[in-house]
């Protein structure tokens, strides 16, 4: 059963817009959540973190949204850049236990 | 080096080879992690250590599935006469701490192929 789930496979954006990412999850428990980016043959990258204390946490162009109300967070990337074309992992945590959705493949048109 | 490293980085085994996978975490952290990341899926949890201790094994999908970490450093992943449906990606992660509230860092993963 999958506890985080990223229902958009793909994702297209033009170069200098808004993407939005969207993750849903269903353990109430998880009180940590993670965005990992990942290029083909690499492993994830980590890229922005969020505490379930918060609603929100920003770094740079990367801003992650909690609605612990709604189970759902989003990643936010402004403006979109072509070297952020990647396949976007969001992942949950309660103590050592780390879940992962299935992925969102962004990419960002020039 | 400042991140975690894996070898080899792909692998091709007969079906019922015995394959072994490394990790070396990142220097100091305290835990480790090993997932499976099969086509088209996000990483699926496999195993935990906190040192050197086992301390969640319940993602291991048989007992053919066995990691060690014995000196609390490095770790290995063995599997015992691979099937087909062992062909995966497999990632090691690290964190610096005991897991609460903090951040995975992966390394480049070996892609097994088991034919």
């Amino acid at each position: 059963d999958q506890q985080v789930k990223q229902n958009s496979p793909s994702l297209s954006v033009q170069e200098g817009r808004i993407s939005i990412l969207n993750c849903d999850y269903t353990n109430s428990m998880f009180d940590y959540f993670l965005w990992y980016k990942k290029y083909p043959a690499e492993g994830p990258t980590f890229l922005i973190s969020i505490s379930s204390i918060k609603d929100k946490n920003e770094d740079g162009r990367f801003t992650v949204f909690l609605n612990k109300s709604a189970k759902h967070l989003s990643l936010h990337i402004v403006p979109s850049q072509p070297g952020d074309s990647a396949v976007y992992f969001c992942a949950a945590s309660a103590g050592n236990q780390f879940y992962f959705g299935t992925g969102t493949s962004l990419t960002v048109i020039p | 080096g400042a991140g975690v490293s894996q070898s080899p980085r792909y692998k091709v085994a007969k079906r019922g080879q015995d394959v072994a996978l490394r990790c070396d975490p990142i220097s100091g952290h305290v835990s480790l992690f090993w997932y499976q990341q099969a086509l088209g899926q996000g990483p699926e949890f496999l195993t935990y250590f906190q040192n050197e201790a086992q301390l969640d094994k319940s993602g291991l999908p048989s007992d053919r599935f066995f990691a060690e970490r014995p000196e609390g450093s490095v770790s290995t992943l063995k599997i015992q006469r691979t099937q087909q449906e062992d062909s995966a990606v497999y990632l090691c992660a690290s964190l610096i701490g005991a897991g609460a509230s903090e951040t995975q860092y992966f390394g480049p993963g070996t892609r097994l192929l088991v034919l």
